[in-house]
């Protein structure tokens, strides 16, 4: 079953925009992680936020988690054609053995 | 390129053919995952290892699909005779997994069309 449910399905952007992705998630997490698929192609971590945390940075990406709310946002700032791909969130649920759960995804897509 | 690689990358096979899958992990990682996605979803969880030893299996593991990891390196998934619903991409993915950090690095993936 999937847990985590990605918010919109599928974002279209212009070059340069910010794009913002959500994910909601039903139980409670030892830590929540966002992955990049291009089409066709294997799963790439991007950012892992532990369920203590409230916000993390990487590079061009901002994650912040709300866990009282059992959401997660991932902003991807001055975007670029490169970011079009499938994004998706990843619980790895408390008390389970550190299997991830993925919602759907997100499917962006970045105009030049 | 993550580190993780796997064997095949297409396989075409006919319904009730048995086919096999292998994965190469990061070598230092002592978890493998398996998981299958099918279009416009995201992955689900199938079993994984830590080393040799094979800790959980979903329910969407059936009898028809067995997994090894026989010394703790690479690993094979193996489907008895696929149905047309086997259809789908499987992938593997390793991690370092430390129970504070489950980072997982996954493979290319294994697109699977059963005729």
């Amino acid at each position: 079953s999937q847990q985590g449910e990605e918010d919109p399905q599928a974002l279209s952007i212009q070059e340069g925009e910010n794009a913002t992705m959500n994910c909601s998630y039903k139980t409670s997490i030892n830590n929540l992680q966002w992955y990049r698929q291009n089409s066709g192609r294997g799963l790439v971590h991007l950012i892992l936020i532990r369920s203590n945390e409230r916000e993390k940075h990487s590079g061009r990406l901002r994650v912040t988690l709300d866990t009282s709310k059992k959401s997660s946002s991932l902003l991807i700032t001055a975007s670029r054609a490169a970011d079009t791909a499938s994004y998706f969130c990843a619980t790895d649920a408390a008390g389970s053995q550190g299997n991830l759960i993925f919602g759907k995804g997100t499917k962006l897509s970045v105009k030049p | 390129d993550t580190g993780v690689s796997q064997d095949p990358r297409h396989k075409i096979t006919k319904r009730g053919q048995n086919v096999t899958f292998r994965c190469d992990p990061i070598s230092e990682h002592n978890r493998l995952y398996w998981y299958r996605q099918t279009l416009g979803q995201g992955p689900e969880f199938l079993t994984y290892f830590q080393n040799e030893a094979q800790l959980e299996k979903s329910r969407l593991l059936s009898d028809r699909f067995s997994a090894e990891r026989p010394k703790g390196s690479f690993s094979t998934l193996e489907i008895q005779r696929t149905e047309q619903g086997d259809s789908a991409m499987y992938l593997c993915a390793s991690s370092p997994w430390t129970g504070d950090n489950n980072e997982q690095f996954f493979g290319p993936g294994t697109r699977l069309t059963v005729l």
